[in-house]
C-alpha cells in the first residue's frame, strides 16, 4: 500500500494566485515525521520543512504554510501569491519506525507569468 | 564545496561499460543514501549507509554495487546495465540514519544507458 499519496499530478496557476498541494499519508505508528521537498528543474531536491507527529501546529514561513491534520492524515502545503520561481515538482515524504523515507509521487507546479 | 555534490552530472554508457557515480557530502553527516528517480515513478531507495556500513539494500540488482569508503564519500559502481536503468540517480545524506532527520540531496547524475 502506498504510504504517501499526492493525488495532484500537475497544477497550473497564474502568478500571484494561491495554490495548495495535497498530501495524504498512511502509517500505524504514533511517532512519525513528515517532510516536504522541492525539486526545481535542476534536479536537486531541496528540503523545505519537517514536522513530527506530536506537533499539529500549523507553520508559516514567508509565502509558504503547512497544515498538518492528524484526523485526516494530511499534511498540505500552501504557497501564497505564487511566483514563477515556485515552478517545480514538490514531494511529500513520511518517515516512521521502519526508518525509511516514503516519498509521494510528486506534484508538478507550473506558475505562469 | 558545500552540501552534497555528485559527479558526473550526466553520463551516457553502453550496456557493456563499467562506470562509477561519485557522491560527496560536506555536512559532517553519518548516513548516506542512493535513490533512483525514473519518470513517473516515486523515488526508489536503493542503498543506505550508516557510519560506512550498509544497513539497507532494497532488492537492487547486482549490476549496481555501492561503496562507502568513509562517511563523506559514497560511490555507485555500474556494470552491464540495461536501458531501463536510465534514470536520475540521487545521493543524499542525513545527520544519522534516523526517521527524525531530514535528508539533504545532491543534484543527481542523469544516466542514459544505450
Amino acid at each position: 500500500a502506498q504510504k504517501v499519496t499526492q493525488a495532484q499530478t500537475e497544477i497550473s496557476v497564474v502568478e500571484k494566485e494561491d495554490v495548495t498541494l495535497d498530501c495524504v499519508y498512511e502509517t500505524r505508528d504514533t511517532t512519525y515525521y513528515l517532510f516536504w521537498y522541492k525539486q526545481p528543474p535542476s534536479g536537486e531536491l531541496v528540503f523545505l520543512i519537517r514536522r513530527n507527529s506530536f506537533d499539529e501546529q500549523n507553520e508559516i514561513s514567508g509565502r509558504y504554510s503547512w497544515n498538518f491534520q492528524k484526523s485526516t492524515s494530511s499534511f498540505n502545503f500552501t504557497i501564497t501569491a505564487s511566483q514563477v520561481v515556485d515552478s517545480a515538482v514538490y514531494f511529500c515524504a513520511l518517515s516512521d519506525t521502519t526508518y525509511k523515507f516514503y516519498f509521494g509521487s510528486g506534484t508538478k507546479l507550473n506558475v505562469k507569468p | 564545496e558545500t552540501g552534497v555534490t555528485q559527479t558526473p552530472r550526466h553520463l551516457v554508457m553502453g550496456m557493456t561499460n563499467k562506470k562509477s557515480l561519485k557522491c560527496e557530502q560536506h555536512l559532517g553527516h553519518n548516513a548516506m543514501y542512493w535513490y533512483k528517480q525514473s519518470a513517473k515513478k516515486p523515488l526508489e531507495l536503493m542503498f543506505v549507509y550508516s557510519l560506512e556500513e550498509r544497513v539497507e539494500n532494497n532488492s537492487v540488482p547486482s549490476r549496481f554495487s555501492p561503496e562507502c569508503p568513509n562517511s563523506s564519500h559514497l560511490f555507485l559502481h555500474l556494470h552491464t546495465l540495461q536501458p531501463e536503468d536510465s534514470a536520475l540517480y540521487l545521493c543524499a545524506s542525513s545527520q544519522d540514519h534516523d526517521r527524525s532527520y531530514e535528508q539533504y540531496f545532491g543534484p543527481g547524475t542523469r544516466l542514459t544507458v544505450t
